[in-house]
């Protein structure tokens, strides 16, 4: 009964491979987000869908690009891997609600790894 | 653009001690504010929040009250434990069209010692 899980927990890969994340939420929200945890602990929005349409889009390279088949899933795909993309990211949901209240759920995270 | 600082970690404590953790934050606008934890290994969770002015969120034992005039929302805990370590986000929250952009201090990682 997890409410948001992300597939898979942990990503090894050789630079220049190109790799998807997946996340699934069950909690009925219309908005999901990707986030970027470096090695610091700082965390970052990278991308946030309402009801699949893309509304946050931070400045992340092009190498990195969400897909939301719909409103329960929000996978992201990275292209051409680089040192730098090595990092934990997050997947999270929230209702739509208004004035911004509305707590995120986050995932436990993928640990991307690159070679 | 909005902005958050916390308190430089890692903190370190005896168990019973008070906590603090400092936060404050750069906004236009009236954004609503939230501490969130984050244990070994796991993602990120809500510990509490305030969406206005004077607004005190609490869970767990923990508070934090959300102050205008000194733009802060610092973290308390009368006696911690040590099931309280862990690193502590503070955040605040732009809406935007359905979506909230949370903009996330750099985090304090809080040791408790027993």
């Amino acid at each position: 009964d997890t409410a948001v899980s992300q597939t898979p927990k942990y990503l090894v890969t050789q630079m220049g491979n190109d790799k998807s994340i997946k996340c699934e939420q069950n909690l009925g929200h219309d908005t999901m987000y990707w986030y970027k945890q470096d090695s610091k602990k700082f965390l970052k929005i990278m991308f946030s869908y309402n009801n699949k349409e893309l509304i946050i889009n931070e400045t992340v390279p092009n190498r990195f690009s969400p897909k939301s088949p719909d409103k329960a899933h929000l996978n992201l795909h990275i292209n051409s891997l680089e040192l730098g993309d090595s990092a934990v990211y997050f997947c999270a949901s929230s209702q739509a609600g208004t004035g911004g209240g509305q707590p995120q759920h986050f995932g436990d995270g993928t640990r991307l790894s690159i070679l | 653009g909005n902005s958050v600082t916390q308190m430089e970690g890692p903190v370190t404590l005896s168990e019973e001690a008070f906590l603090t953790i400092n936060c404050t934050y750069t906004a236009t606008g009236y954004p609503s504010l939230f501490w969130y934890v984050q244990y070994p290994g796991e993602g990120l969770q809500l510990l509490l929040k305030a969406t206005k002015a004077d607004d005190k969120g609490s869970n767990k034992g923990f508070e934090a009250t959300y102050r205008k005039e000194t733009t802060s929302f610092h973290l308390e805990k009368g006696s911690v434990q040590v099931s309280d370590s862990a690193v502590y986000f503070c955040a605040l929250s732009d809406h935007l069209q359905g979506a909230q952009k949370l903009v996330f201090g750099q985090g304090t990682r809080l040791t408790i010692n027993p």
